[in-house]
């Protein structure tokens, strides 16, 4: 079964403006992580944040916020004040912590085109 | 620079034959990944290693074998088992034990079955 999933088209978006990307889970684990990443053109993977399942707070880094609601399942990711090179594929994956390791489970990516 | 380096980032191969994929990291990390990545597709591990010496399938293994006799390296052979072998594949590596620690990943090796 699936664990994440990121259904979105393709999304053009303005430079400056604020975009959302969708990503819902599923686990019956009380302990996860999820994390999201970006992927550009080239190819690597670039972390861009994390939440822990009992964290209160939303996760922020800069420009990237994560929007968790535990009840829905959901983490959904922020980006504000778009710029040119946001233009990439981005991530959302879950760690289940009761595995007792760090592997990490992907879902299939939200294309993001920035346009000026 | 610590991070974690792949080659090579561009291979041909022809049906039947063996390919190894190389991944080296010097950031003193305990676990290793390799993951493959299809068009318009998320990440599906393949294998992984969290000590020297021990290493445990992925979801999708079948066609793949791994090693790893150092801490720093974690080599993936693509058999001619594999019927699908044409991807990019993603090296990783990880603190042990740390919940919050991500994934740092290579820029890739990106192998065409000719």
């Amino acid at each position: 079964a699936q664990k994440i999933t990121q259904t979105q088209p393709g999304m053009f978006v303005q430079e400056k403006e604020a975009v959302t990307l969708d990503c819902t889970y599923d686990t019956s684990d009380q302990s996860y992580g999820l994390f999201w990443y970006k992927q550009p053109s080239s190819g690597e993977m670039i972390f861009l944040i994390y939440q822990g399942s009992y964290d209160e707070q939303n996760a922020t880094e800069g420009r990237y916020s994560l929007n968790f609601q535990k009840a829905r399942k959901s983490a959904n990711l922020v980006i504000s004040a778009s710029q040119l090179g946001d233009s990439a594929m981005y991530f959302c994956a879950m760690r289940e912590l009761s595995y007792g390791n760090n592997r990490l489970a992907f879902g299939k990516g939200n294309q993001v085109v920035v346009i000026p | 620079d610590g991070g974690i380096t792949q080659s090579p980032k561009y291979l041909f191969r022809k049906e039947g034959q063996n390919v190894t994929l190389s991944c080296e990291q010097n950031l003193n990390h305990d676990a290793m990944y390799w993951y493959r990545q299809d068009p318009g597709q998320g990440l599906r591990l393949i294998y992984y290693s969290q000590i020297v010496n021990d290493f445990q399938k992925g979801d999708i293994a079948e066609g793949y074998s791994v090693s790893r006799e150092k801490k720093e390296s974690f080599p993936l052979t693509v058999t001619s088992a594999q019927k699908n072998p044409t991807a990019f594949y993603l090296c990783a590596s990880s603190m042990v034990g740390l919940n919050t620690g991500e994934l740092f990943f290579g820029e890739g090796s990106r192998l065409t079955v000719l």
